[in-house]
């Protein structure tokens, strides 16, 4: 089976500017989560959606969204960049939601904002 | 809520002696307990978990962990460590918020030759 794909990898932005990223998961995962890692704050929850239904969500503002499409694909948007949203954006798909089930990471996506 | 604790940022060993990286939880309920490895530019790699069952978990690469409730420790082990243990690596715990993973702040790990 393939991994988990998150395009693009590498990004560079604007502040003001929105940004999107995609995830692709495991074929047959129904689960997706984000997460986001920097430096300073380490690996922080952003959401997680199950059967198109986000199902939880981290303490982000409301810049920061989701969705997940009927083939369990993945995208996230960021509104209003700022400086501090560079970040190493990481996906991470599932078969479910109970925490007994691994989670599977992309490579993730390098967020640079400028 | 829960939350790891990983003590000591940054471990360095030498080639071929024991790998040690310790990991407190804290955590309401029985915890789901993880550790994770990052390589430079990648993304995070499943180590081993624990789940229920059995306390000492062996995962891939010679790793293995052991759950201690009463200390609330779950520290990753290895024998003998190879250069390409180079990394870093994370402790996470699914506690009562169901399937959200709570991380660690991640221990760099340098093998000397």
């Amino acid at each position: 089976k393939a991994g988990v794909t998150q395009t693009p990898r590498y990004l560079i932005k604007t502040r003001g500017q929105q940004v999107t990223l995609s995830c692709s998961p495991i074929s047959g995962h129904r689960s997706v989560s984000w997460y986001q890692q920097t430096p300073g704050q380490g690996l922080q929850f952003l959401f997680e959606y199950f059967s198109e239904t986000q199902r939880n969500k981290g303490n982000f503002p409301g810049r920061f969204s989701g969705r997940q499409f009927s083939n369990s694909r993945s995208e996230m948007n960021v509104s209003t960049l700022e400086l501090g949203d560079s970040a190493l954006y990481l996906c991470a798909s599932s078969e479910g939601l109970a925490g007994g089930y691994e989670q599977y990471f992309g490579p993730g996506t390098r967020l640079t904002v400028t | 809520a829960q939350s790891v604790t990983q003590l000591g940022s940054h471990v360095s060993v030498s080639e071929g002696a024991l790998v040690l990286l310790r990991c407190n939880y804290s955590s309401s309920v029985p915890p789901y307990l993880f550790w994770y490895v990052q390589y430079p530019n990648q993304g995070l790699q499943l180590l081993l978990k624990y789940t229920t069952g059995a306390t000492l978990v062996k995962g891939i690469n010679g790793f293995e962990a052991e759950f201690k409730k009463s200390e609330t420790s779950f520290h990753l082990t290895k024998p003998s460590a190879h250069m390409s243990d180079a990394a870093e690596y994370f402790c996470a715990v699914i506690g009562a918020s169901g399937s959200r993973l709570t991380f660690g702040e991640g221990t760099q790990l340098t093998v000397n030759p």
